[in-house]
Parts: structure tokens; C-alpha cells; sequence
């Protein structure tokens, strides 16, 4: 079955930078997108971004264009989302999801915490 | 850009009633590219419905989406305790409408 499983909590200094990692199995990697979605405190759901991981081709939200990098490494079956110049409102849980084809997203990773605190 | 308005913001019933869940798209979209996911505290969200109106794999029956141009309905018939929670639209794998949540 498919599953997406993402790194552990992260704790980070205001202007540093944090990677969340998303290692994907029972489907093939390359035939399917991710999609970056975060959920700050207390808000709804923000589109971040999305990869298409076979060929690499990227869409960033314009609120985090020059902050963000999302990848996809095919040999590991692990996407990753790169955040830097980390700011308080950065603080959420940031979720992977697998995008069906550009539509919709059909299965997502557990979440991932980041807080961004002096 | 599509803003996706949904509402109202806050549905409050009782197991077993009906939820009739709205999103409004600032302009005329795909009903092929709507889709509905459940969020509950705590857990990934959860696709409900795509294409605007195909149930995901696993979701029971009591739950449907409908709709067109602009405006797209997500019922959820016979409420039950697990439905509590906040439910978005999202267009096209992009933009999410600011959720709805359903208490009791």
C-alpha cells in the first residue's frame, strides 16, 4: 500500500533553515507529483508547492518563492522541501502529499513540526 | 488566481443530521479539478472526494460532492461521531478554501 513517511520535529533559530524529508513506498516513484502543504496555528491548509518528480519541474507559491526548494531524489524515493530564512510564521505542520495526475492529492505523509523559536 | 470562498465557517450539529458544506470559486472552474478533504486534529488529511463529485478510495457512501461553475456542495448525510472535523476544497491540487468545521 502506499505510504508516505516524513522526518521527525524540528526546532530552529529564526533565519536558519530546515529540511523535511518524505520517503515514499508501494507505488512507483516517478509517476506521481508531491505537493508541500503546511498548516500554521490555528489557520487552514496553504498550498506551498509541488515537483514533478520525473522531471524534476517545480511550482512554488509566490508568498515563498526564493525561500523554498523542493527535490525528489529517485534513487531513495524520498522527496524533500528546503525552507530558509525561517521567520516565527513559519511555524506549522508541514505535510507531503502525493498528486494524482495534478488535480488532487490521494495520500499524504503523517506531518511534519517545525517551530521556529529564539 | 482562483480564491476558493467556503462556508460557513463553522457548521455546529448532532450525529445522524445532514452537513451541507459550500465553496465558492472566484471564477468558473472545471468541476473535473474540485476536490474535498476531511482534516481532523492530530491526523493527515484525508481525500474525500475528486473530480468534483467521485468518492476516494474507502469513503463511505454518506459522503458526496456536486456542483459546477462556481459554486461546489460537499453533503455529508447521517452524521457520524468520526465526521467531526474541519473540511476543505481544494482547485486543482492548488489553491484550498479556508475550511469548514463541522461540530457538535
Amino acid at each position: 500500500q502506499v505510504q508516505l513517511v516524513q522526518s521527525g520535529a524540528e526546532v530552529k533559530m529564526p533565519g536558519a533553515s530546515v529540511r523535511v524529508s518524505c520517503e515514499a513506498s508501494g507505488y512507483r516513484f516517478r509517476s506521481y507529483g508531491f505537493t508541500w502543504v503546511r498548516q500554521a496555528p490555528g489557520q487552514g491548509l496553504e498550498w506551498m508547492g509541488w515537483i514533478n518528480v520525473y522531471n524534476g519541474d517545480t511550482n512554488y507559491a509566490r508568498k515563498l518563492q526564493g525561500r523554498v526548494t523542493m527535490t525528489a531524489d529517485t534513487s531513495t524515493n524520498t522527496a524533500y522541501m528546503d525552507l530558509r530564512s525561517l521567520r516565527n510564521d513559519d511555524t506549522a505542520v508541514y505535510y507531503c502529499a502525493r498528486d494524482s495526475g495534478g488535480s488532487y492529492l490521494d495520500h499524504w505523509g503523517q506531518g511534519t513540526l517545525v517551530t521556529v523559536s529564539s | 488566481e482562483i480564491v476558493l470562498t467556503q462556508s460557513p465557517g463553522t457548521l455546529s450539529l448532532s450525529p445522524g443530521e445532514r452537513a451541507t458544506l459550500s465553496c465558492r470559486a472566484s471564477q468558473s472552474v472545471t468541476s473535473n479539478n474540485v476536490a474535498w478533504y476531511q482534516h481532523t486534529p492530530g491526523r493527515a488529511p484525508r481525500l474525500l472526494i475528486y473530480g468534483g463529485s467521485r468518492r476516494a478510495t474507502g469513503i463511505p457512501d454518506r459522503f458526496s460532492g456536486s456542483g459546477s461553475g462556481t459554486d461546489f456542495t460537499l453533503t455529508i448525510t447521517r452524521l457520524e461521531s468520526e465526521d467531526f472535523a474541519v473540511y476543505y476544497c481544494q482547485h486543482l491540487g492548488l489553491t484550498f478554501g479556508g475550511g469548514t468545521k463541522v461540530e457538535i
